[in-house]
């Protein structure tokens, strides 16, 4: 099992409607996470992090928590083909190893106009 | 505030060369976090430095190196290169603090190493 999963997709979704990404973790420890967005041969950019149960947030994106389901999401509203890219789940497992990420392979996400 | 800067972005070498990486981070910052992305493995961590220390490694082997300088800029060494060394290398930069809110990690461009 490894350690961070995501569907690699490709997730296909029409301009304007609701993505939805998901991301499920093995390690019951892990304290923060967090959705990089990486465009084609560019590096890895932070769009969220969340580190409670529930809900956060930011603009279009909402990040979901779930410690007790082991299950982090990202919900990308009113998409738009600009948010064509991989989305990449991380997660940082006990805060004694603040500089250690573990990743996902990341999903795929197409916006078609 | 200027962001994560690594360098050189592009490097070609061949076999049994080594190789050495830059990278400067955000200006503050005491966490810098190196990372491997390759098509197959994705992102993998290699090491973390924090204040002159190596605090963190991932499971690569001795050839991988690396260390941070007082000014919180690191640099990386791989020796003996092979030819799946190739790969787009990523640092980061963090606060570096346990507490959750301050580890935040921002990447820089990376250097694309190409090992023939």
């Amino acid at each position: 099992q490894k350690e961070v999963e995501q569907n690699s997709g490709p997730l296909s979704v029409p301009e304007g409607a609701i993505a939805s990404l998901n991301c499920t973790y093995s390690d019951r420890g892990s304290q923060s996470f967090f959705w990089y967005r990486q465009y084609s041969g560019k590096s890895p950019e932070l769009i969220m992090s969340i580190y409670s149960n529930g809900d956060k947030e930011d603009g279009r994106f909402t990040a979901q928590l779930n410690k007790a389901s082991q299950y982090v999401s990202l919900l990308i509203r009113d998409s738009q083909p600009s948010d064509s890219a991989t989305y990449l789940c991380a997660v940082n497992r006990r805060s004694s190893n603040t500089g250690k990420l573990i990743f996902g392979q990341g999903t795929t996400l197409q916006v078609k106009p | 505030k200027a962001g994560v800067t690594q360098t050189p972005r592009y490097l070609i070498k061949t076999r049994g060369q080594q190789v050495t990486l830059s990278c400067s981070p955000i200006s503050g910052h005491r966490s810098v976090s190196w990372y491997q992305q390759t098509p197959g493995q994705g992102l993998q961590f290699l090491f973390e430095y924090f204040s002159e220390t190596q605090r963190n490694k991932g499971n690569f082997p001795g050839r991988f190196s690396g260390r941070q300088f007082s000014n919180s800029r690191s640099e990386m060494n791989v020796s003996t290169l092979e030819l799946g060394d190739s790969a787009l290398y990523l640092c980061a930069s963090s606060l570096g603090l346990a507490e959750s809110s301050y580890n935040e990690q921002f990447f820089g461009p990376g250097t694309r190493l190409t090992v023939l």
